[in-house]
């Protein structure tokens, strides 16, 4: 069964570094997300992709952050200037057609920010 | 502004009995409605959704939810409880008429007791 793959599965930076996540979606979906998990906190939504661009961004995905889709395949979170407060488990998803509502998670990448 | 609560932390169950867990939501349109279940250093895995039709749904593993139109409810359930059941449980919803993120609810941690 084809999988939203994510690498790499932890990542350690030091506050001020940039970062960059990456993904890999399930190959013939359109939409992709990422999301983020604070420990012991709720999923949060961070941001919406679609025919190579961002289609819906939360407040909390600021001019820090940034998405791409670089080839056909690959689709990266690119954390600037990383602070504390970045540190959380991020997810990718991605979903099919217009006619497809559930999103598929690749299984997160831990950043954690010193 | 949508929202989704899922009012217990944790629930606990004998092995062989039935399980629920808990979910309301609240959306200004008709919701999208959706299981996901996160086992230990995995990511989300779909279990099951709403969009239309029958308000009984199921889904992987044989859970399955029922849909509550006056009750602005999705209650994950499953007849028969497997000690492998054990995970956290998230519903989450979308609002057909808006976007396209996903809000997520805080989470229910289900323990089959053997």
């Amino acid at each position: 069964e084809p999988e939203v793959t994510q690498t790499p599965s932890h990542q350690v930076t030091q506050m001020g570094q940039e970062v960059i996540l990456r993904c890999v979606p399930i190959s013939n979906h359109l939409y992709f997300y990422w999301y983020r998990q604070i420990l012991g906190q709720k999923v949060e939504f961070l941001v919406s992709f679609y025919n190579n661009e961002i289609s819906e961004k939360s407040e909390i995905f600021d001019d820090q952050f940034s998405v791409e889709r670089p080839d056909g395949s690959n689709f990266t979170l690119k954390i600037r200037s990383t602070k504390l407060e970045d540190s959380a488990m991020y997810f990718c998803a991605s979903r099919g057609d217009r006619g497809s509502y559930e999103q598929y998670f690749g299984p997160g990448t831990r950043l954690t920010v010193t | 502004a949508q929202s989704v609560a899922q009012p217990e932390d944790q629930v606990n169950v004998a092995e062989g009995n039935p399980l629920t867990v808990k979910c309301t939501y609240s959306v200004s349109g008709n919701p999208y409605l959706f299981w996901y279940v996160q086992y230990p250093n995995r990511g989300l895995q779909f279990l099951l959704k709403y969009i239309t039709g029958d308000n009984l749904v199921k889904g992987s593993y044989g859970f399955e939810a029922e849909f509550n139109k006056s009750q602005t409810s999705f209650h994950l359930k499953k007849p028969s409880a497997l000690v492998s059941d054990s995970a956290l449980y998230f519903c989450a919803v979308r609002d057909s008429n808006r976007d396209d993120k996903i809000i997520f609810g805080k989470g229910t941690r289900l323990h089959i007791l053997p």
